[in-house]
């Protein structure tokens, strides 16, 4: 397996555009994470999906923010519309049971202008 | 941190000495985990200890946890240059779901 896949690695925008961030977790894990990673708040968990379920989005900051899991290969992270705070490193990462390791994507730097 | 904390927040050590880092959470855990996060690069899963167990050993890595001070620590002996790296704490909570939240991390220096 070629591990978590996300796409795009790197993402420049300018403020007000929407963003969609992209994740192919390992096949056969059943919970996928999505986690943003700045200096100063450091690595926040956004929402967790378990069965392509969300089950807890308490840590998605606004409602610009939304995720979506269609099926077990595939989610998405949509920033509507995106703000230079925004600017973070975004990953997600899988794993294959209730408290599993984790497995983590390369990430996607987002900088909004 | 939405969980823990790591400290010290920043280790520089020379190669060959044993480096320490040490981790605080708030709730019940079901287990804790360690993550290596070289710059630029996703977290890489390092080593698991669940709530029951006292102290795990992983090559040069050993674990201790102490479930009634909410603490942890990660021992690497006989750091090398290449360990250079962030260091994160990750707690998955006793309710049975599994949030995995991250601590602030410890950056760690061997200095060759």
């Amino acid at each position: 397996d070629a591990g978590v896949i996300q796409s795009p690695r790197h993402e420049v925008t300018e403020m007000g555009q929407e963003v969609t961030l992209r994740c192919k977790p390992i096949s056969g894990h059943n919970s996928l994470f999505w986690y943003r990673q700045t200096m100063m708040r450091g690595l926040e968990l956004l929402i967790y999906f378990n069965n392509n379920v969300p089950i807890d989005d308490s840590g998605m900051p606004e409602d610009r923010f939304s995720a979506k899991m269609p099926n077990a290969s595939f989610s998405t992270l949509k920033i509507q519309p995106s703000e230079p705070r925004d600017s973070a490193v975004y990953f997600c990462a899988s794993s294959g049971g209730q408290g599993a390791e984790a497995f983590f994507g390369q990430g996607t730097r987002l900088t909004v202008v | 941190s939405q969980q823990g904390e790591e400290d010290p927040q920043a280790l520089s050590i020379q190669e060959g000495e044993n480096a320490t880092m040490n981790c605080s959470y708030k709730t019940s855990i079901n287990n804790l985990q360690w993550y290596r996060q070289n710059s630029g690069r996703g977290l890489v899963h390092l080593i698991l200890i669940r709530s029951n167990e006292r102290e795990k050993h992983s090559g040069r890595l050993r674990v201790t946890l102490d479930t009634s001070k909410k603490s942890s620590s990660l021992l690497i002996t006989a750091s090398r240059a290449a360990d250079t790296a962030s260091y994160f704490c990750a707690t998955v909570p006793q309710t049975g779901a599994n949030n995995l939240f991250f601590g602030t991390g410890t950056r760690l220096t061997v200095i060759p």
